[in-house]
């Protein structure tokens, strides 16, 4: 049974390019998380989405990022024209229900 | 929103020492969890307290869950450099059907052998 997949694990984008950045959750799971977490920084929520709906953005930038996650393929994070401020691990969870959440091992994202 | 305060941030012990670490909030939560992290890792879910007061142990570790659900300890008996890593505490609650998970900031925790 495979776990939360992601990938690409590392990133490196020049600013002003776009990341994408994907997540597969666990076979059967239908609720998707991603989080952000900076060095010495904990996990900063970001979204929160079922399949082909955004149940809560409310970590999410108003500008440059979006999330996605259709009814067919992986989760999507996107950030559009990336700043150095945006270089992170971002990691998503996956769960069948709202209380167990599964981890991937995140992207690290490096703005050049 | 609701905050999770983790403390202490950092903590280096020797090997075969014991250790709390705390979490703790001004909300109440309806359930709350420690996760460890390693480096270049996604976090790793340990246990789940959902009853005010509840006790759960996991070998040398013990987790409580406060009275009135706002806080909460990890105690790790005897510590070995397999237990080294990041702590996390993350609460469930808010209002309506669906309940945000907040994490802490962690406690970084390292054994020396």
């Amino acid at each position: 049974n495979a776990g939360v997949m992601q990938n690409p694990r590392h990133l490196v984008r020049r600013r002003g390019q776009e990341a994408r950045l994907r997540c597969s959750p666990m076979k059967g799971h239908s609720h998707v998380y991603w989080y952000r977490q900076l060095p010495e920084e904990g996990l900063k929520f970001m979204v929160y989405l079922q399949k082909e709906n955004i149940i809560d953005e409310s970590g999410m930038p108003k500008e440059r990022f979006s999330a996605e996650f259709p009814k067919e393929g992986p989760s999507i994070l996107r950030i559009q024209q990336v700043v150095r401020g945006d270089s992170a691990a971002y990691f998503c969870a996956s769960s069948d229900s709202v209380e167990k959440l599964f981890f991937g091992s995140g992207t690290q994202l490096s703005v050049l | 929103t609701q905050l999770l305060e983790q403390s202490p941030q950092f903590l280096s012990i020797q090997e075969g020492e014991n250790l709390t670490v705390y979490c703790n909030s001004s909300s109440v939560f309806s359930s709350l969890q420690w996760y460890r992290q390693e480096p270049g890792e996604g976090p790793v879910l340990l246990v789940t307290v959902v009853t005010g007061g509840e006790v759960k142990k996991l070998k040398r570790l013990t987790f409580q869950f406060g009275d009135a659900r706002k806080d909460s300890s990890l105690h790790i008996t005897a510590a070995q450099p397999g237990d080294t890593g990041l702590y996390l505490c993350a609460g469930r609650g808010g209002s309506g059907g669906y309940q945000k998970v907040t994490f802490g900031i962690g406690t970084k925790l390292q054994v020396i052998p």
